[in-house]
């Protein structure tokens, strides 16, 4: 069974704070790690797709780093704001095999208050 | 730009009826993966098509099944409902297998 866990499972912040999440995955047979943002009400959408160690990827003021070998990747948001309250999920992908199918992480639910 | 499109967005059946779920992917987009999310869990994925083939199978009941049609949509089919299929259901289409996943807002089943 493969698992992936992302902690905390909620967080709330005051706008300005800067936060991170954490997404541990198995660090065996790995092919990728994904990121979505997720609004109630509104699909997924992505923000990462990570495949290299140390890869460190940015957009805006949202940014994620990927160990492989140790199986975890951060997601970092800086001077969170209103806005950005949402679900972020991570999605593991294996390499052994695999046709793509993502495996989910149970959420982290972020709230940021004004 | 065009993005996934999921019908119906809600759907309320009751015990033991059927139902079906569509999935029309984003444009020149051959593959299409499907996951279910229960109330309070990770989204799970069903079952996956690449080309119209069937290229993956997950934790998906024998009373589902799916298709990928010519037009690369693809249709779930669920029969003899139970109180446990209800759930969000999302559809995802990708460019290839492997690549980026684009996900359709879902469809909220309720089973009553």
């Amino acid at each position: 069974i493969l698992n992936v866990e992302q902690s905390p499972q909620s967080l709330h912040v005051q706008e300005g704070d800067s936060t991170n999440f954490t997404c541990s995955f198995p660090s065996s047979n790995f092919y990728a790690l994904h990121w979505y943002r997720w609004e109630t009400a509104k699909s997924p959408e992505a923000l990462f797709v990570m495949t290299l160690n140390g890869d460190e990827k940015k957009k805006g003021r949202i940014s994620a780093t990927l160990n492989t070998k140790e199986g975890y990747s951060y997601l970092y948001i800086k001077g969170s704001q209103p806005e950005d309250s949402a679900t972020y999920l991570c999605a593991f992908v294996h390499g052994s095999g695999n046709t793509g199918k993502l495996i989910f992480g149970q959420g982290t639910t972020l709230q940021v208050k004004p | 730009a065009a993005g996934v499109i999921q019908s119906p967005r809600h759907l309320i059946k009751e015990k033991r009826e059927t139902a079906t779920l569509k999935c029309y992917p984003i444009p020149r987009h051959d593959t299409v993966y499907w996951y279910q999310q229960g109330p309070g869990q990770d989204p799970q994925f069903l079952i996956s098509f690449y080309e119209k083939m069937q290229s993956d199978k997950g934790s998906i009941p024998d009373r589902f099944s799916a298709q990928q049609f010519s037009d690369y949509h693809s249709e779930l089919n669920m029969s003899s409902l139970e109180l446990g299929d209800s759930a969000l259901y999302f559809c995802a289409s990708s460019s290839r297998p492997l690549g980026e996943q684009f996900f359709g807002p879902g469809t909220r089943l309720t089973v009553l």
